[in-house]
């Protein structure tokens, strides 16, 4: 019974690697964001997409591509992987239209680029 | 734009003390939402709280109190009598309603509580 699941939990890659990490939310809801935290426990917004459609860009890099396919799924591909990508990744989801802007989060997914 | 400074990096209590971990926030919006979540040592990113901005009222529950004061741009989370398990890392976040943010959220830097035995 999983609200927010994502896979995989941990990630090693080695630089120029092409991955991809997956979100799948169970709660019903209609936005679904990823952020990123860095190694001094930063949390930064990256992209959020409300019913498939992406609303917020938060300047990252063209190599990160988020994909929706559905209202439950938002996958994070990243292309040519670099060294400062190393972060843990959090997806998260809210019900934009319930009156509460709360967002749940997954998880997370420890991201290592060597 | 919005920001939220939480100044106390790190803080750290015997257990059965109480502690305050500070918020402060900036936004030009009349309507936000202000949240704490915690991140215990195992990662996970857990909500705690959310304020709407038209409601000053304080809320209690159980150990944990959080005081919103829109007078001081301030959303200040006590914890009464503290324990171990609450040892985490605390952010305090905001989001604005209006335009196209889709509440998106803006953390603090966050504050690592440390409860010692």
């Amino acid at each position: 019974d999983t609200a927010v699941s994502q896979t995989p939990k941990y990630l090693v890659t080695q630089m120029g690697n092409d991955k991809s990490i997956k979100c799948e939310q169970n709660l019903g809801h209609d936005t679904m964001y990823w952020y990123k935290q860095d190694s001094k426990k930063f949390l930064k917004i990256m992209f959020s997409y409300n019913n498939k459609e992406l609303i917020i860009n938060e300047t990252v890099p063209n190599r990160f591509s988020p994909k929706s396919p559905d209202k439950a799924h938002l996958n994070l591909h990243i292309n040519s992987l670099e060294l400062g990508d190393s972060a843990v990744y959090f997806c998260a989801s809210s019900l934009r239209t319930s009156g509460r802007p709360e967002q749940f989060f997954g998880p997370g997914t420890r991201l290592t680029v060597l | 734009a919005q920001k939220v400074t939480q100044a106390q990096t790190e803080i750290s209590v015997v257990e059965k003390e109480d502690v305050t971990l500070d918020c402060v926030y900036e936004t030009r919006d009349t309507t936000y939402y202000l949240f704490w979540y915690k991140q215990p040592p195992s990662g996970e990113l857990v909500f705690l709280i959310r304020r709407n901005s038209f409601d000053e009222q304080n809320e209690i529950s159980g150990r944990y109190s959080w005081n919103f004061q829109k007078s001081t741009s301030s959303f200040n989370f006590t914890i009464t009598a503290s324990q171990v398990v609450d040892s985490a890392v605390y952010f305090c976040a905001l989001s604005e309603a209006s335009g196209g943010s889709n509440y998106k959220l803006t953390f603090g830097k966050g504050t690592l509580l440390t409860v010692n035995p």
